[in-house]
């Protein structure tokens, strides 16, 4: 596969689950990112990760755990979630982590998370 | 970071060039504008950046007055598949690689 692949694509969970999302990215880069778009708002950033170091975490609650075990994997693992959590998760790679010209992110199809 | 602004919504027809405006009356002077489309349920892709006057790719142009603080993307002859949402942001040349999204715009293209 090419580009960035995020699994599953939809899920369901309960608030008292545990459950990860995946991220995988065929591009040879070196940093990754989580995002969270919830509806009507716009795309957070949640979790920055440069050459498996995690370079920024935006506040999030720690009911959300990042995990990159390499530069191509990218985990969110998920606990306790309440229903607001409920939102489109998407992964994003760049070749490095300093913008420069044309350092686009690439981002995956997101996953569609749903707490109940 | 620049805050940016632009349109909540725009309608267009088939075959219509659609030219959407950004202000971005903050940005710096090692600051690139660049533009993402996102279709429902998908993640945004990249569509063009610039620093100044003029870019054009096969997707799209991107206008950039010389004061930079404001851009116009430009879609020639959009088709029903146009149908997106178009942020601009502004990103910092040599800082983090870090994309802050505003609420973009709604491009509906009409048949």
């Amino acid at each position: 596969e090419t580009g960035v692949t995020q699994t599953p694509r939809h899920l369901v969970m309960g608030m008292t689950n545990k459950k990860s999302l995946k991220c995988e990215q065929h591009l040879g880069h070196n940093a990754m990112y989580w995002y969270k778009q919830s509806a009507k708002k716009p795309l957070e950033l949640m979790f920055v990760y440069s050459l498996e170091e995690r370079v920024e975490n935006n506040s999030v609650p720690s009911r959300f755990s990042p995990e990159c075990p390499n530069s191509s994997h990218l985990f969110l693992h998920l606990h306790t979630l309440q229903p607001e959590d409920s939102a489109l998760y998407l992964c994003a790679s760049s070749q490095d982590l300093l913008a420069a010209i044309y350092n686009e992110q690439f981002f995956g199809p997101g996953t569609r998370l749903t707490v109940l | 970071l620049a805050k940016t602004t632009q349109p909540i919504s725009m309608d267009s027809y088939e075959g219509q060039e659609v030219n959407i405006t950004c202000s971005h009356n903050n940005i710096a002077t090692n600051d690139y504008i660049t533009w993402y489309q996102q279709f429902p349920s998908q993640g945004p892709r990249f569509i063009i950046q610039g620093y100044k006057t003029k870019v054009t790719n096969e997707v799209a142009s991107l206008f950039i007055p010389a004061d930079r603080k404001s851009s116009t993307l430009s879609l020639p002859r959009v088709s029903l598949s146009d149908t997106a949402v178009y942020y601009c942001l502004v990103v910092s040349g040599g800082a983090t690689n870090k994309l802050i999204f505003g609420t973009g715009t709604l491009l509906a293209v009409q048949p």
